[in-house]
């Protein structure tokens, strides 16, 4: 079982460049989500998919956008890197919308915008 | 705004200590409480917990919710190295639709041989 992959696992980028953070989960999970966690804020919600073309915004969505055309895969994009949007960028998934056991996390992708 | 803070921020013991981590929160829509552990890399899924008063247990892990007072506690006895980590806990909040998991800024505890 591969659980929740997330590539690459690092990635420096110059400001202004763009680029997409890859997620795939074989766990036919419903519901997919990204995460930033930055130093002192903990985890913080970008996007968010509950099926197959459905998103929504999370807290911190601005200059990331996604989307969900498959069940297995939610990509993260990013439209022109900023080097406020350093961080470790965590994908995550769940059976359902509704919690029962804690979300699966991918092994995240350490961002560096310089 | 809906908020969950963590404490201690961090904490330094010695091998076989028992430690308390503390997570208090104001949300609306609450549904249920979550502690993870965070090693190198991924979170990983520690204890969900939904009625007050009803403590769950993994080993020397265990935890407890109070949903009148808006609180849970981690409970960490004869502490090991490898419990080196950082802990956080989120809050699970749904209202029609509009589900969220919010988190903690996390504890960070580091166990000395």
């Amino acid at each position: 079982n591969a659980g929740v992959t997330q590539t690459p696992k690092f990635q420096v980028l110059k400001t202004g460049q763009s680029m997409t953070l890859q997620c795939a989960q074989d766990m036919n999970h419903e519901y997919m989500s990204w995460y930033r966690q930055d130093p002192g804020m903990g985890l913080r919600l970008i996007h968010y998919s509950v099926g197959a073309g459905i998103t929504d915004q999370g807290e911190v969505p601005n200059g990331y956008n996604v989307s969900r055309s498959t069940t297995e895969d939610f990509p993260l994009r990013l439209l022109s890197a900023a080097p406020s949007q350093t961080s470790v960028y965590f994908c995550a998934s769940s059976y359902t919308r509704y919690i029962t056991g804690g979300y699966t996390f991918g092994s995240g992708t350490r961002l560096t915008v310089v | 705004e809906d908020k969950v803070v963590q404490s201690p921020l961090s904490l330094v013991v010695h091998e076989g200590d028992t430690v308390t981590l503390n997570c208090s929160y104001e949300v609306t829509n609450f549904r249920s409480l979550l502690w993870y552990k965070q090693e190198k890399k991924a979170p990983t899924f520690l204890f969900m917990l939904t009625s007050s008063g009803i403590e769950k247990k993994s080993g020397r892990l265990s935890s407890i919710l109070d949903k009148k007072e808006l609180f849970s506690i981690l409970n960490i006895t004869a502490t090991q190295t490898g419990d080196s980590a950082i802990y956080l806990c989120a809050v699970f909040i749904s209202n029609f639709g509009n589900e969220k998991l919010t988190f903690g800024t996390g504890t960070r505890l580091t166990i000395i041989p």
